[in-house]
């Protein structure tokens, strides 16, 4: 599976948008990218995936280039229970694949009031 | 719908001793995993199973940890004897078939500390 490049750590402010950036510049036709988030003390939390096209739900928007090689995750309105790290990942749809996530180190958001 | 069930939630044990840990996956999903979460970095899979059967365990340290899924059900996860890097949160999940889009459904982890 491709490796993924997240900044560190960012800040928002309450009720603003938060925009998430990820590289993967090594992703394959056949790769998705999917979002995860972890609130402290918890488990990972599924946000949302794509593969070509932008994706929308409840949560959030994933905004993926045309090339494929980088990707926006976007809180439109961020609160404090927001803050969490949030994990961009690369995942195989190729057949033998197991359906498992390899995770990086992520991206702590904080959201100030 | 029920969510993943892990416990105990904290475990404090000595260096050599031995602790299991217990997973019961979301009704229904034959695919199950457990990953390790040391402090300030991201979940590592350790192993991951398809109903009873293992998966990949390339990355679980078979010198000391071992895992069973005996009715692809529940799941334990044990660790003898323990060492103090073995410290950190052991995260179970599941999903319903284990294919290449599906989401992981996460428990809320099992937090080990050896001293």
């Amino acid at each position: 599976d491709a490796k993924t490049t997240q900044p560190t750590s960012m800040d928002c402010a309450e009720g603003r948008a938060a925009n998430l950036p990820c590289n993967h510049s090594t992703i394959s036709g056949n790769e998705y990218v999917y979002w995860y988030r972890q609130i402290h003390s918890q488990g990972p939390q599924y946000i949302i995936h794509g593969l070509k096209n932008n994706e929308t739900n409840e949560m959030a928007s994933l905004i993926i280039t045309e090339d494929r090689k980088s990707s926006t995750l976007i809180l439109p309105h961020a609160t404090l229970r927001d803050t969490a790290v949030y994990y961009c990942i690369v995942r195989s749809s190729g057949s033998g694949n197991t359906g498992k996530l390899i995770f990086g180190q992520g991206t702590t958001l904080q959201v100030k009031p | 719908e029920a969510g993943v069930a892990q416990s105990p939630r904290y475990k404090i044990i000595e260096k050599r001793q031995s602790v299991a840990f217990w997973c019961n996956p979301i009704s229904g999903h034959a695919t199950l995993y457990w990953y390790q979460q040391i402090l300030g970095q991201g979940p590592k899979l350790l192993i991951q199973f398809q109903n009873n059967g293992v998966v990949d365990d390339s990355q679980l340290p078979k010198d000391r940890f071992s895992a069973e899924r005996l009715k692809g059900v529940d799941s334990t996860l044990k660790i003898q004897p323990a060492k103090l890097e073995d410290s950190a949160v052991y995260l179970c999940a599941s999903i319903f078939l284990g294919g290449p889009t599906g989401e992981l459904f996460f428990g809320e982890g099992s937090r080990l500390t050896v001293l």
